[in-house]
């Protein structure tokens, strides 16, 4: 079946521009994550989704990023007034969250990111 | 709140040898563990998981983990390496808080390969 996907797979913008980054998740995933990674760095985590609900923000840099998920589907990843340190790949998971009891299943699947350089 | 530790950035092995890459982890109790690959230009692939019972779990690829809970590890390992698996190695660790899961992911070990 399809996979989680990411749009644009590559995007270069001017420096204050604002971007908006597409991620949609496997079909039926109820969480859904975002990931920022620096070149040659770990994973930062950005903002988790459980169905259209952001319980955790903690990870957003700062007021210039926001986050939104429509139909417990695809979500949205929004720069504003880009800096040139925002450059990096973000990354997009979604999980099932299933219980023990339904076969338990919280491994997260990948999409294959959003490059983003900002000049 | 749960972290991870891969101590080593870079691991070189030749090929044909045998592997083992560390994680270890910190939280109060059993969490759910996982291995992760990232080709280069990839996003991450799951190797293998550990929510419960036998502490060695086999995966894709060759690869095999040991749970260890007196060591908090959960390093992984192959027998004999090929070049393709030249890649970026990630540990992750989640757990159910408050009725969130966040996993953490370690910082990454690149593993080269020679010839």
């Amino acid at each position: 079946g399809a996979g989680v996907s990411q749009s644009p797979s590559n995007k270069v913008t001017e420096k204050g521009k604002d971007v908006e980054l597409r991620c949609d998740p496997i079909s039926g995933h109820t969480a859904l994550y975002w990931y920022r990674q620096r070149l040659g760095q770990g994973l930062e985590f950005l903002i988790y989704f459980q169905g259209n609900s952001a319980p955790d923000k903690s990870g957003l840099p700062s007021d210039r990023f926001s986050a939104e998920r429509t139909g417990e589907s695809v979500s949205t990843l929004t720069i504003q007034r880009t800096q040139q340190e925002d450059s990096a790949v973000y990354l997009c998971a979604s999980s099932a969250l299933r219980g023990f009891l339904s076969g338990g299943d919280y491994e997260q699947y990948f999409g294959p990111g959003t490059r983003l350089t900002v000049t | 709140a749960q972290s991870v530790t891969q101590p080593d950035i870079h691991i070189t092995v030749s090929e044909g040898a045998s592997l083992e890459l560390r994680c270890n982890y910190s939280y109060g109790a059993t969490p759910y563990l996982f291995w992760y690959v990232q080709s280069p230009g990839q996003g991450l692939q799951l190797l293998l998981k550990y929510f419960s019972g036998d502490t060695l779990v086999q995966g894709i690829k060759g690869f095999e983990a040991e749970f260890k809970r007196s060591q908090s590890s959960f390093n992984l390992r192959k027998p004999s390496v090929h070049w393709s698996d030249a890649a970026e190695y990630f540990c992750a660790v989640g757990a159910l808080s408050g009725g969130s899961y966040i996993p953490t992911f370690g910082r990454g070990t690149s593993l080269i390969v020679h010839p």
